[in-house]
């Protein structure tokens, strides 16, 4: 299974952009990077996914580096409500390879 | 409201109660799963069903048994459980076999085994 290393945790001001880093140099070329969160005492949620062009939605931007062995989360002013854990998921096409396992993620604490 | 509705929201059983956890979804996916997250652990998948039949048990005890009546629906039924059984219980969906695709979680049942 292709793997990924995250920080434990992370400190943010609010208001401020955060970087999350993520480690995956074990990728196979028809891996998918997804990122999810999980807020306390909620189930994750979805954020964002890309494969290798860097991609933007409402919630956040994922950046790719070129050679895709890592990535980084890019949540561009943070809010007392982006308090939560962030998940980087390598989703792998077809069978098993393809369920969304989860490591420990990052603890993203954002002071007011 | 995600989209994946799981009942009840806490559920506090006897160790030799019989009970029965519920997840529906009506996103259109044909694929839903059981996650297990036990206190300061990740989640862990426990099983996974496409196009309603069961495609993964992962080394999950027998006194969990799930069912997947339709697409829509999955139960999770409970029996004989222990103490280190308490733990919050996640439901997702999704679209099967695609990678690029993402899950729906429900907001989960918080079991309390006694």
């Amino acid at each position: 299974d292709a793997k990924t290393t995250q920080p434990n945790s992370m400190e943010s001001n609010e208001e401020e952009p955060v970087h999350l880093p993520c480690n995956h140099s074990t990728i196979s070329g028809t891996d998918y990077i997804h990122w999810y969160r999980q807020l306390p005492s909620q189930g994750p949620e979805y954020v964002i996914h890309g494969l290798t062009s860097n991609v933007n939605n409402r919630m956040a931007s994922l950046a790719i580096a070129e050679d895709r062995k890592s990535s980084t989360l890019i949540l561009h002013r943070a809010t007392l409500r982006d308090a939560a854990v962030y998940y980087c998921i390598l989703r792998t096409y077809g069978g098993s390879q393809g369920n969304l396992i989860f490591g420990k993620g990052t603890k993203l604490s954002v002071k007011p | 409201e995600t989209g994946v509705t799981q009942t009840p929201r806490h559920l506090v059983m006897g160790m030799t109660n019989k009970k029965s956890l519920k997840c529906e979804q009506h996103l259109g996916h044909n694929a839903m799963y059981w996650y297990k997250q036990s206190a300061k652990k990740p989640l862990e998948l426990m099983f996974v069903y496409s196009l309603e039949e069961r495609v993964e048990n992962n080394s999950v005890p027998s006194r969990f048994s799930p069912e997947c009546p339709n697409s829509s629906h999955l139960f999770l039924h409970l029996h004989t459980l222990q103490p280190e059984d308490s733990a919050l219980y996640l439901c997702a969906s999704s679209q099967a076999g695609q990678n690029n695709y993402g899950y729906t979680f429900g907001s989960g049942t918080r079991l309390t085994v006694v």
